[in-house]
């Protein structure tokens, strides 16, 4: 039973373009999402978040775009760089006693950058 | 600034060995957590502390034991190896001050054969 997906497994996208990545959640009870980019044999590094009062959040070159409705959200880089050439991991977390912040991950999506 | 330290890297081990897995921030954060990826899957969450002295269970706590003795070191240990613990395990701390994101070690590849 998953309840973030990444649907996604690999999006190639060419420089300069706009990348869009996507990720559906089943848990209405998700209240913050948080995307991580992960380099080969690195830790996950956070990248942007949202929570659920919000529908839109930006940050350069990075938004990221909640619809609570259709429990879905999407990253979009604009313009796309060969140094976001990664692994992107969608990640969600449900209300929690001492906000503790579980973080339950999606599948991961490699977008690969082309000059 | 160091950030989250791992060690070690990667390790081998036989089946029904024991080992721990080292984690340490420096962050002064109150909040620590440790997950475990499988080839082409997301992260899965192990155990989690709240701060020294708490731990609580994840998603996937069996085959593992925690401890929080300092705010500073988080260790994760495998009792009895199994096949299925064969993973890359990332330990993370975040502060405790509204919704701040996780920050992320390097991980530590563990085989066990």
């Amino acid at each position: 039973d998953q309840q973030v997906k990444q649907n996604s497994p690999s999006l190639s996208v060419q420089e300069g373009r706009i990348s869009i990545l996507n990720c559906d959640y089943t848990n209405s009870m998700f209240d913050y999402f948080l995307w991580y980019k992960k380099y080969p044999a690195e830790g996950p590094t956070f990248l942007i978040s949202i929570s659920s009062i919000k529908d839109k959040n930006e940050d350069g070159r990075f938004t990221v775009f909640l619809n609570k409705s259709a429990k879905h959200l999407s990253l979009h880089i604009v313009p796309s760089q060969p140094g976001d050439s990664a692994v992107y991991f969608c990640a969600a977390s449900p209300r929690g006693i001492q906000g503790a912040q579980k973080l339950v991950f999606g599948q991961g999506t490699r977008l690969t950058i082309n000059p | 600034n160091a950030g989250v330290t791992q060690t070690p890297k990667f390790r081998i081990l036989k089946i029904g060995q024991s080992m721990t897995l080292q984690c340490t921030q420096d962050m002064n954060h109150n909040y620590m957590y440790w997950y475990r990826q499988d080839p082409g899957m997301g992260l899965k969450l192990i155990y989690y502390s709240v701060g020294a002295g708490i731990t609580d269970k994840g998603e996937v706590p069996n085959g593992y034991n925690v401890s929080r003795s300092t705010t500073e070191d988080f260790p994760l240990r495998l009792e009895l190896a199994a096949p299925s613990q064969t993973s890359v395990y990332f330990c993370a701390s975040r502060n405790n001050v509204g919704n701040q994101p996780q920050h992320f070690g390097d991980g530590t590849r563990l085989s066990i054969l």
